[in-house]
């Protein structure tokens, strides 16, 4: 993979119901993984910030894992909610100086009442 | 609370127009971050600054300058507008280290007639 690439690109599911998008990049070149919640009219917010091979973070029904040497990034929602609704943006750093932060083009997550 | 500011949200420009974009931060932070967002191509780079009067082209420069006079400000300058540069910007800020929090501005819709 040279790029970072989000799948799906949209997700609509059911209140209540659980869900998980992935976050692909480059797993030669790596140094930080981000995840971004985006809501529309506001600006991105920071859910994590990964580092480590393994790194596993959680934020209420939210968490994330990470695998460097695959080059894979999982964001779990448990239990959606309504205001969970948002776009969901990965950003990778890769670890040459020269490397530069390159976002996903996020996947919109839609939960329906 | 920190904060990164973009004082127009909403523009109407007309093509051939010099458009000022402009971005301050408060939180003494060395990179700055210009960003264009359309449909279904994510968010991409138009340019970065590391520190006072330094900028790197990013991933689209073309038709677009920046000015980073101070530390807390970074200007994204369209020198002659066409309706192909009509769209979402987004500025951020961070630390130097990429390990760290991006912060967004809440975005500029600009529309070029």
């Amino acid at each position: 993979i040279l790029n970072v690439e989000q799948s799906p690109q949209s997700l609509h599911v059911q209140e209540g119901d659980s869900t998980n998008f992935t976050c692909s990049f480059p797993s030669s070149n790596f140094y930080a993984l981000h995840w971004y919640r985006w809501e529309t009219a506001k600006s991105p917010e920071a859910l994590f910030v990964m580092t480590l091979n393994g790194d596993e973070k959680k934020k209420g029904r939210i968490s994330a894992t990470l695998n460097t040497k695959e080059g894979y990034s999982y964001l779990y929602i448990k239990g959606s909610q309504p205001e969970d609704s948002a776009t969901y943006l990965c950003l990778h750093k890769g670890h040459s100086s020269a490397s530069k932060i390159i976002f996903g083009s996020g996947t919109r997550l839609s939960i329906r009442p | 609370d920190v904060k990164v500011t973009q004082s127009s949200r909403y523009l109407v420009k007309r093509t051939g127009e010099k458009v000022f974009l402009e971005c301050v931060q408060d939180m003494d932070h060395e990179n700055m971050f210009w960003y264009r967002q359309d449909p279904g191509l994510g968010l991409r780079l138009i340019y970065f600054s590391y520190d006072v009067k330094m900028k790197e082209k990013g991933d689209i420069p073309e038709g677009y300058s920046v000015s980073r006079e101070k530390k807390e400000r970074f200007s994204l300058i369209l020198e002659s507008a066409s309706t192909n540069q009509t769209s979402m910007y987004l500025c951020a800020s961070s630390l130097v280290a990429v390990g760290n929090t991006i912060y967004f501005g809440e975005g500029s819709w600009l529309t070029v007639v």
